[in-house]
C-alpha cells in the first residue's frame, strides 16, 4: 500500500492564482482531512470529509474548497492564492471503528506551498 | 471546541537524560481520543500513540511512556535515556469521538545533544 500520497511536493504561486493540491489514499479509509502547518501553531484543520460526497469545514476553511467524489481522492483547491496561505499542507485519512471515527490519522508527506 | 496546550515551546537536553513533554487539553465531551505525533527534521508526521478517554492506564513502549490523568486533563509524554534520534517536534492532539475534527497543540521542539 502507498498509504496517503500528495502532489505536488513543492509549489510556488503568485498572488491571485488558483491551484489544486492532490491527495489520494489506498487504504479504503472513510475519513479524510486537510491540515495546514504554520510555525508555532501546530496543525490546523482546514476541511474534512466523512465519506464520498460529504465534506465539512474545519478550523480555518476560508479561501479553500474541497470535494470528495470518490473514497480515494480528496483534492484541496485554493481559489485565489494569498501570501497568508504560504504553509505546509498535510492530507490525512482515518478509519472508522464501530461506526465512529477512530481519530487515528495517517498523514501524507506534505506539500510546501509558497505564495509570492 | 476542544483545545490542546503544549506550554513548552522548546526543550534541550543532553543525551541519556530523561525528558517529559507536557500536554494539557480541554474538551466538553466525555468520549475522546488523545494522541502524540513525532515530526522529525525530515517533516513527516509519525504516529506514536492513541489513548481513549476511558483508559487511564499509563503506557510504556520501550523508552517512551505516557501518563494520562483525567483529573488534571493532562497527557504527558516521557522519553527515558534520550537519544540524538529523538530530536524532533512532538505534537499532542485531541479528537472528540463523534467527529473527525482533530485539534493539535502548537508542538514542542526537543533537541537532544550528544
Amino acid at each position: 500500500n502507498a498509504g496517503v500520497t500528495q502532489t505536488p511536493k513543492f509549489q510556488v504561486l503568485k498572488t491571485g492564482q488558483s491551484m489544486t493540491l492532490q491527495c489520494a489514499q489506498d487504504m479504503n479509509h472513510e475519513y479524510m482531512s486537510w491540515y495546514r502547518q504554520d510555525p508555532g501553531m501546530g496543525l490546523r484543520l482546514i476541511h474534512y470529509s466523512v465519506g464520498a460526497g460529504i465534506t465539512d469545514q474545519g478550523e480555518v476553511p476560508n479561501g479553500y474548497n474541497v470535494s470528495r467524489s470518490t473514497t480515494e481522492d480528496f483534492p484541496l483547491r485554493l481559489l485565489s492564492a494569498a501570501p497568508s496561505q504560504t504553509s505546509v499542507y498535510f492530507c490525512a485519512s482515518s478509519y472508522s471503528e464501530a461506526g465512529q471515527p477512530s481519530g487515528e490519522q495517517y498523514f501524507g508527506p506534505g506539500t510546501r506551498l509558497t505564495v509570492t | 471546541a476542544q483545545k490542546v496546550t503544549q506550554a513548552q515551546t522548546e526543550i534541550s537536553v543532553v543525551e541519556k537524560e530523561d525528558v517529559t513533554l507536557d500536554c494539557v487539553y480541554e474538551t466538553r465531551d466525555t468520549t475522546y481520543y488523545l494522541f502524540w505525533y513525532k515530526q522529525p527534521p525530515s517533516g513527516e508526521l509519525v504516529f506514536l500513540i492513541r489513548r481513549n478517554s476511558f483508559d487511564e492506564q499509563n503506557e510504556i513502549s520501550g523508552r517512551y511512556s505516557w501518563n494520562f490523568q483525567k483529573s488534571t486533563s493532562s497527557f504527558n509524554f516521557t522519553i527515558t535515556a534520550s537519544q540524538v534520534v529523538d530530536s524532533a517536534v512532538y505534537f499532542c492532539a485531541l479528537s472528540e469521538a463523534w467527529n473527525n475534527d482533530m485539534r493539535f497543540g502548537a508542538g514542542t521542539r526537543l533537541t537532544v545533544k550528544p
